[in-house]
């Protein structure tokens, strides 16, 4: 079974630049996680989608984060514009169903240095 | 609300030794509860996690975790450390209403000496 796969794997950009990232997760599964994990901290979800609905974003920074789930597939973060404290891995995770003792299966990220 | 609290930002153990990972947690309701490993450069790997039956967990890798309800408490531990255990690991807690959503711990980095 293939895993969940991430898209670019590294990203180096000047601040007020724009950048996307795409995630496409595992086949079948219902419910796509996007999360920023800054260096030396625990992941921090930014938004979660069920099929192609938003169920939470409430900790997105909606003036310059943006998120998309077409189709209920595959996704889009983008960042417009970036700052200096984006510099971050971001994660995508899916799951089958998306309840509390589901399992999240985690892509290997995107390293986005923001200079 | 949910939260997590990871006692040790990092831990050092040699090999064959056992390793004890401390996590409690906070939580309104009856949580479900992870742990899971970063490896450098790679994406995060589910341990185990509990999710009301068995409080003794038991993990990939020879791993296992207790959960007791009257500490708030989701310890990690093994019985003898392999150089491959050197990780970073995350101890995470998601509530029964929160469709799922994860809150992760601070990590805590294990190294592993010969």
């Amino acid at each position: 079974e293939a895993g969940v796969a991430q898209s670019p794997r590294y990203k180096i950009i000047e601040k007020r630049q724009s950048v996307a990232f795409w995630c496409n997760p595992i086949s079948g599964h219902a419910t796509l996680y996007w999360y920023q994990q800054i260096l030396g901290q625990g992941p921090k979800l930014l938004i979660q989608f069920q099929n192609n609905g938003v169920v939470d974003d409430s900790q997105l920074p909606k003036d310059r984060f943006s998120a998309e789930r077409l189709k209920g597939v595959d996704s889009t973060l983008k960042i417009q514009p970036a700052k200096l404290e984006d510099s971050a891995v971001y994660l995508c995770a899916s799951s089958p169903g998306g309840g509390a003792t589901d399992t999240q299966y985690f892509g290997p990220g995107t390293r986005l240095t923001v200079l | 609300a949910q939260s997590v609290t990871q006692l040790d930002s990092h831990v050092s153990v040699s090999e064959g030794t056992p390793v004890l990972l401390r996590c409690n947690y906070s939580s309104s309701y009856s949580p479900s509860l992870f742990w899971y490993v970063q490896h450098p450069n790679k994406g995060l790997q589910l341990l185990l996690k509990y999710t009301s039956a068995a409080t003794l967990v038991k993990g990939i890798n020879g791993f296992e975790a207790e959960f007791k309800k009257s500490e708030t408490s989701f310890h990690l531990t093994k019985p003898s450390a392999h150089m491959s255990d050197a990780a970073e690991y995350f101890c995470v807690v998601s509530e029964a209403d929160s469709w799922g959503k994860l809150q992760f711990g601070a990590g805590t980095q294990v190294v592993v000496t010969p």
